[in-house]
């Protein structure tokens, strides 16, 4: 069935170092959503990616999406302890009126 | 103030007995879905509703029960069927429709009901 990976599983960075987390689909996927869920809390919608190699960016946070419409990642600049979390994508699931979600990249920053 | 509710936060249950979380959302959307979250794990769907009085199963159906009465309401029953019901459980709500078959909404969560089992 269709899956939807995401590496690393987790991620330790200094503040101020980068971040990087990579979504990628057995299925080409219409469009991409990633989320991120804050320890304790839960999921909070982040950004939705449509267009083939399509780029947005929120201040320090840069999303993309492939070519290809199979993978996608979220590419943080200069961490900040405020970023620690788990971030999720998630994607059309072949089976209509559902996601699939990814296993999540959680990161934590040390100050 | 519109937005999603699930109550209670905490919820503690003696082994063998029946458990409905509950699930409400003003947001007028027509899907709703049940996720759970077991520690450092992802989300695995357990139910999803597309419209009032219909629901499917997710990926992890067993042991678990819901209803769709009303639009606002999507209440999870965890059976005494379920073999390792303590986790965290969200709800999740969202618009349906889009650009052609195959596309995803924007979900919006509620805070969750950690569910204890003991």
């Amino acid at each position: 069935g269709q899956q939807v990976m995401q590496i690393p599983q987790y991620q330790h960075v200094q503040e101020g170092e980068d971040f990087t987390t990579y979504c990628n689909s057995s299925t080409t996927l219409s469009n991409i959503q990633w989320y991120k869920q804050r320890p304790g809390g839960h999921p909070v919608f982040l950004i939705q990616l449509v267009k083939s190699g399509e780029v947005k960016k929120q201040k320090r946070l840069t999303f993309q999406f492939g070519e290809a419409k199979k993978n996608s990642s979220l590419h943080i600049t200069a961490t900040q302890t405020t970023d620690v979390g788990t971030y999720f994508c998630a994607g059309p699931n072949t089976n209509a009126g559902k996601s699939t979600f990814g296993d999540g990249t959680t990161l934590t920053v040390k100050p | 103030d519109g937005g999603i509710t699930q109550s209670p936060k905490y919820l503690f249950r003696k082994e063998g007995q029946n458990v409905t979380l509950s699930c409400e959302q003003n947001l007028n959307h027509d899907a709703m879905y049940w996720y759970r979250q077991d520690p450092g794990q992802g989300l695995r769907l357990i139910y999803y509703s597309q419209i009032v009085n219909d629901f499917q199963k997710g990926d992890i159906a067993e042991g678990y029960s819901v209803s769709r009465e009303k639009k606002e309401s999507f209440p999870l029953t965890v059976t005494s069927a379920q073999k390792n019901p303590t986790a965290f459980y969200l709800c999740a709500s969202s618009i349906v429709g889009g650009s052609g078959t195959g596309w995803s909404n924007e979900q919006f969560f509620g805070p969750g009901t950690r569910l204890t089992v003991l």
